[in-house]
């Protein structure tokens, strides 16, 4: 079955300060898509970020990246500088190339302290 | 409206209560997709549309019942629900192409209480 776990439930930093949330995954698949999304108190669910498992360079997007080992089946997110609009819950997903399901973590409710 | 909206924002009914839940999508998709959240657990996928056509059921019970009239446009209608359906109801959007890695984009919820 295709998982994903998400092992911190709630971490919390101070401002401009770099975190990284852990996530891993399992999927016998091989083509297959990785996401981070982030969910503000109250507000709509966004993508942070998008990683494709055939390449193997590391996405980007401004303060935020990933870590993606394909072979350890690990996908974590650094926020480099992190600021008091990035409190949110975090979660990891992937899907597959051969279905529709988004498969999700439980999330990981990150709060960035002044 | 812009994006993915979602209507009601908050609803509570009764558990005999018949009422539906509706999503538009202003964003050109031809996917929608109905989930439920509830605190501490994953996001669950409920129902999938893609070009008006239901792709995937993920053994939801019958007291919930998607449409999709067109591809702008998803309901979710409820009847005789039970109190453990509350959660945060999350309509979402994207472009279904032969990849399968598009984003998908998000409504607000509605925030669904059952007494």
């Amino acid at each position: 079955a295709q998982t994903v776990t998400q092992s911190q439930p709630e971490m919390s930093v101070q401002e401009a300060e770099t975190v990284t949330l852990s996530c891993t995954y399992d999927t016998s698949e091989s083509n297959y898509y990785l996401f981070w999304y982030k969910q503000p108190p109250s507000r709509q669910m966004i993508l942070v970020i998008r990683q494709e498992a055939y390449k193997q360079q590391n996405a980007t997007e401004n303060r935020f990246s990933v870590n993606f080992q394909k072979a350890a089946k690990s996908f974590s997110l650094k926020i480099s500088d992190s600021q008091l609009g990035d409190t949110a819950m975090y979660f990891c997903a992937f899907i597959m190339d051969s279905n529709y399901q988004l498969i999700w973590g439980a999330g990981t409710k990150l709060i960035i302290k002044p | 409206e812009t994006g993915v909206t979602q209507t009601p924002r908050h609803l509570v009914m009764g558990m005999t209560n018949k009422k539906s839940l509706k999503c538009e999508q202003h964003l050109g998709h031809n996917a929608m997709y109905w989930y439920k959240q509830s605190a501490k657990k994953p996001l669950e996928l409920m129902f999938v549309y893609s070009l008006e056509e239901r792709v995937e059921n993920n053994s939801v019970p019958s007291r919930f019942s998607p449409e999709c009239p067109n591809s702008s446009h998803l309901f979710l209608h409820l009847h005789t629900l039970q109190p453990e359906d509350s959660a945060l109801y999350l309509c979402a959007s994207s472009q279904a192409t032969r990849s399968r890695g598009n984003e998908q984009f998000f409504g607000p919820g509605t925030r669904l209480t059952v007494l």
